[in-house]
């Protein structure tokens, strides 16, 4: 199953709403997941189950979809979201994919 | 919560495999899937394969299958990934990452290591 992302990078300014879509080639219900990765890091869960708030995440970060269609949104960007975002999924059939990542950056 | 500690920075020549560690700490990881996922540089996530320890049983990739063997010992509660037949596209950074479920599959990540960067050179 191949996790198309989009956009690649954006670049937007502290308190601004953004969005990463995360579109998967075959339906895989809510079986969709989120993470966050900084320069040097391994990444971080943000988002589970499609829409689930990992504990300790915080509440700025939120997700959504079904089937094909997932989109991740941080509702008022921070200095310290700057990151590369990646969608990941668990269907049915392995193996296990990522997107190809969102690199988020400060306008 | 359980934590990661993998092995120390490698460097191999082509041709040749390498044998990365992740120890389990502050919890067991037995019933639980481990993972390795793999980032070469400036790209991104490539999951490779992972072991259920108490089982030995294993999921590869098809990518990796004929090259990647993962094992666990759980008497020191840890999982290895080897890689044989190393090439210059091997160079990465390699991530173990139990599943976040706790229920015996294979689902989202959490938590990871810190990750062991693997360099291939001649």
């Amino acid at each position: 199953i191949q996790l198309t992302q989009s956009p690649s990078s954006l670049s937007a300014s502290v308190g601004d709403r953004v969005t990463i879509t995360c579109q998967a080639s075959q339906a895989i219900t809510n079986f969709l997941n989120w993470y966050q990765q900084k320069p040097g890091k391994a990444p971080k869960l943000l988002i589970y189950d499609a829409y689930m708030l990992q504990k300790g995440a915080p509440s700025r970060f939120s997700a959504s979809g079904f089937g094909t269609d997932f989109t991740f949104t941080i509702t008022s960007l921070q200095p310290e979201d700057v990151a590369t975002y990646y969608c990941q999924q668990y269907g049915d059939s392995h193996p296990l994919t990522f997107g190809g990542g969102t690199t988020v950056d400060l306008k | 919560q359980v934590q990661l500690m993998q092995s120390g920075a490698e460097v191999r020549t082509p041709g040749s495999s390498v044998k990365v560690s992740c120890k389990a700490s502050g919890g067991t990881f037995n019933t639980y899937t481990v993972s390795w996922v793999r980032q070469a540089p400036g790209q991104g996530l490539e999951w490779m394969g992972g072991i259920v320890p108490l089982f030995g049983t294993t999921n590869y990739a098809q990518n990796f299958q004929d090259r990647v063997t993962i094992t666990a010992d759980i008497s020191t509660a840890s999982v290895y990934m080897e890689l044989n037949s190393l090439t210059f596209g091997d160079t990465a950074i390699y991530y173990c990452a139990t599943e976040g479920a706790l229920r015996g599959d294979y689902n989202w990540f959490d938590p990871w290591g810190q990750g062991t960067l693997v360099t291939v050179s001649s």
